[in-house]
């Protein structure tokens, strides 16, 4: 079983600030891992795949970045709109997400 | 647009069986995998299994083997998730979401369904 472990829980940050987000992977995924953001009420929102590549309409402030057991998102500016809970995923050997990591305003 | 329209919320009993759904629309519904990811309160996200419609395959995370059952109907574009005797502990969203093509990964997501089971 893949084990999926994002850190830190809670990032506190204020607008405008760069945000960075940890997802280690219990075994290697290759570049296999994909990133979502969640909003209270609502579905998750596809961000990042392949590690690195942003999903159609995502702005150029989020990053992916990493590969094997260790990866890492990116927002270089913080919106208002980008205080939500992420949620790495593995799509290596079926799919498996991390417990989450909520990013709140500083 | 590629739509992924999901049934409306339950309300039901410790041991009645549920079977919710997911239509899809906009694409090409045998063209790529339906997925069903579960959300307890407040909790994140857990994989439950996933099908496709073109080959009627269909595979499960082995914490919901035997739990749930998976299945489609290709001539209405609509996946289902079903549970013959529902638990309390079985509460939650429940999210489909497709993959498949050039999407590895889930890229649209149905609304979600929200079951509550208590007595």
């Amino acid at each position: 079983e893949i084990v999926m472990t994002q850190s830190p829980a809670t990032l506190s940050v204020s607008r405008g600030e760069r945000a960075t987000l940890s997802c280690r992977v219990s075994q290697s995924v290759s570049s296999n891992l994909a990133w979502y953001q969640q909003k209270p009420g609502q579905p998750p929102r596809l961000l990042i795949y392949g590690a690195s590549t942003r999903a159609t309409g995502v702005p150029a402030r989020f990053s992916g970045s990493g590969s094997g057991t260790e990866f890492t998102l990116t927002i270089s500016s913080l919106q208002s709109e980008d205080f939500a809970v992420y949620y790495c995923q593995q799509y290596n050997n079926w799919f498996t997400f991390g417990q989450g990591t909520h990013l709140e305003i500083k | 647009e590629v739509q992924l329209v999901q049934s409306g919320a339950e309300v039901k009993k410790p041991g009645e069986s549920l079977r919710i759904s997911c239509k899809v629309s906009g694409y090409s519904f045998t063209s790529y995998w339906i997925n069903w990811v579960r959300q307890m309160p407040g909790k994140g996200l857990e994989w439950m299994g996933r099908t496709d419609p073109r080959a009627s395959y269909t595979d499960y995370s082995p914490s919901f083997q035997g739990h749930v059952t998976i299945s489609t109907d290709k001539s209405i574009s609509t996946a289902y998730l079903q549970w013959s005797s529902l638990k309390p502990s079985d509460t939650a969203m429940y999210y489909c979401a497709r993959h498949g093509g050039q999407n590895p990964t889930p890229d649209y997501w149905g609304q979600g369904t929200l079951v509550t089971v208590s007595s």
